[in-house]
């Protein structure tokens, strides 16, 4: 199984909205169920940010959303803030490799 | 709330084992529905899933660390542990142990534990 697609980079002005796709590698039941985005900044763990495809976590700004289309996963953040910068990854989970987390997209707010 | 620490040498040598423990607090380590893994970021990568084991003691491994990983629990101590065996240098990196839920995203993590292979 192949890890997901993630665009290495994205770039936004503050206030826009962004969005990060995450692509599998072949269609995929699981992959359209499980998928769950977080935010890393430098030097810290990974924060949930979206689970099952669109849910967030109580304390999650409302400024981040996901949605998915046919094997694409996508994560937007609106009103796009300076402390927004940081790098995202999605992850989703598969029945042979249960966990499996795309390349890392590192969002610049300009 | 959930904490989990990581702890563990920060050096060990190619070839040697790697041992990790993940301490766990809030929940319990042998409560339902729970998968607890390790996951791990090589410097200036990304994330990969190393393995989990399931509060019955249940495990699943990444098939890409071809049988060098064993995940053990810890009831008594409210712990699991990762071994690595056989390292070599591109097994450096910020090892995490995370938990997931029923829901199977990663919603608790530790801060995370840099290793490094080195002789």
């Amino acid at each position: 199984q192949s890890a997901p697609t993630q665009p290495a980079s994205v770039s936004g002005s503050p206030g826009q909205s962004i969005t990060i796709s995450c692509t599998g590698a072949s269609p995929d039941v699981d992959f359209s169920h499980y998928v769950s985005w977080y935010q890393q900044r430098p030097g810290k763990a990974p924060k949930l940010l979206i689970y099952g495809v669109s849910n967030r976590p109580s304390g999650v700004s409302n400024r981040f959303s996901g949605s998915k289309s046919g094997n694409t996963a996508s994560l937007t953040i609106s009103g796009l803030q300076a402390e927004d910068e940081a790098d995202y990854f999605c992850s989703s989970y598969t029945s042979n490799t249960p966990w499996l987390f795309g390349g890392g997209t590192k969002l610049t707010v300009l | 709330q959930v904490q989990l620490q990581e702890s563990g040498p920060g050096l060990v040598k190619p070839s040697e084992p790697l041992s990790l423990t993940c301490t766990v607090s809030g929940d319990s380590v042998n409560s339902g529905g729970n998968y607890w893994s390790w996951i791990r970021q090589s410097p200036g990568k990304g994330l990969e899933w190393i393995g989990y084991i399931y509060y019955s003691g249940s495990t699943h491994f990444n098939p890409s660390l071809k049988g060098r990983v064993s995940i053990f629990l810890d009831t008594s101590g409210n712990q699991f542990f990762l071994r690595l065996t056989s390292v070599t240098a591109a097994d450096t990196a910020v090892y995490y142990c995370a938990r997931a839920g029923s829901t199977l995203e990663f919603d608790a993590w530790g801060q995370g534990t840099l290793v490094t292979v080195s002789s």
